[in-house]
C-alpha cells in the first residue's frame, strides 16, 4: 500500500524558519511534490523534487532523499500569508498510473 | 493564461440523486485529473483522463464516472449521491503524460449532499 506521514498542525513565529517534514512508502516513487493550500481554495504547486537533494526557490526550499522515504519543506522568513496547509504529493509511476498520491497536509499557523 | 477553471462552485443535492461537475483544463493541457478531498482528509485520487481515455482510477466504487471530451474539458458524474460523497471535488490538468509534468489544480466545487 502507499502512505505518506507528515505532521498535521505547526505553529511558527512570523520571521521564523520552519521544516515541514514528510515520510512516504510508497511504489513506483516517480518524484515528490509540495502544495500549499489555502483555506477553501485549490492546491498551488510550490515545488517538486526527483533527485536527491535541495531545491531552492526564494524563500521556500524543498529536500528529497530517496533512499530514506524522506523529504522536508523549509519555509523562511515566515509571513502571516504562509499560514495554509502544506501538503505532501508522492508521484506514482507504474502501470497505467500517473496520479499524486497526497499526504493529509500540515496545517502551518504562523502567530506575530 | 488561464487556470483550470471548475463549474459549479457550489453544487447541492439530495441523496440518491446524480451530481455533474465540470472541468476546463489549461490550454494545451491534454490530461486531467479528478480528486476528493473530504473535511479532514488528504486528497483522493479519483481519475485519471489523457486523449480522451480514462487511463486510471482511483479506489472508488463505480458511481463514481466521467468523461473527456475531444478539448479535452472533462466532466465527472456521481450517481446514486450518498451523504459522505460531500466534499470538494478538485480537477487538475497537465501536459501529455510523462512522469514529471506538474498538476495545476482548479478552485474546486464543493458538493454537499442532503
Amino acid at each position: 500500500g502507499q502512505n505518506i506521514d507528515q505532521p498535521t498542525e505547526m505553529t511558527a513565529t512570523e520571521g521564523a524558519i520552519v521544516q515541514i517534514n514528510c515520510t512516504y512508502q510508497t511504489s513506483g516513487f516517480n518524484g515528490l511534490f509540495w502544495y500549499q493550500q489555502h483555506a477553501g481554495e485549490a492546491p498551488t504547486f510550490l515545488s517538486y523534487n526527483v533527485l536527491d537533494g535541495l531545491e531552492e526557490k526564494g524563500r521556500f526550499s524543498s529536500f528529497l532523499s530517496r533512499s530514506k522515504g524522506y523529504s522536508y519543506l523549509l519555509l523562511k522568513e515566515l509571513q502571516m500569508k504562509d499560514s495554509a496547509s502544506y501538503l505532501c504529493a508522492v508521484s506514482l509511476k507504474g502501470t497505467g498510473a500517473n496520479n499524486l498520491f497526497f499526504g493529509t497536509g500540515t496545517r502551518l499557523t504562523v502567530i506575530p | 493564461e488561464a487556470g483550470v477553471t471548475q463549474s459549479p462552485t457550489h453544487l447541492i443535492k439530495t441523496r440518491g440523486q446524480q451530481a455533474t461537475l465540470r472541468c476546463s483544463p489549461i490550454s494545451g493541457h491534454t490530461s486531467v485529473y479528478w480528486y476528493q478531498q473530504a473535511l479532514g482528509l488528504g486528497l483522493q485520487f479519483l481519475l485519471w483522463y489523457d486523449e480522451g481515455e480514462e487511463r486510471n482510477r482511483g479506489n472508488f466504487p463505480p458511481r463514481f464516472s466521467g468523461r473527456q471530451f475531444p478539448n479535452y474539458s472533462s466532466e465527472l458524474n456521481v450517481n446514486a449521491l450518498e451523504l459522505e460523497d460531500s466534499a470538494l471535488y478538485l480537477c487538475a490538468s497537465s501536459l501529455a503524460p510523462s512522469g514529471q509534468e506538474t498538476q495545476y489544480f482548479g478552485p474546486g466545487t464543493r458538493l454537499l449532499v442532503l
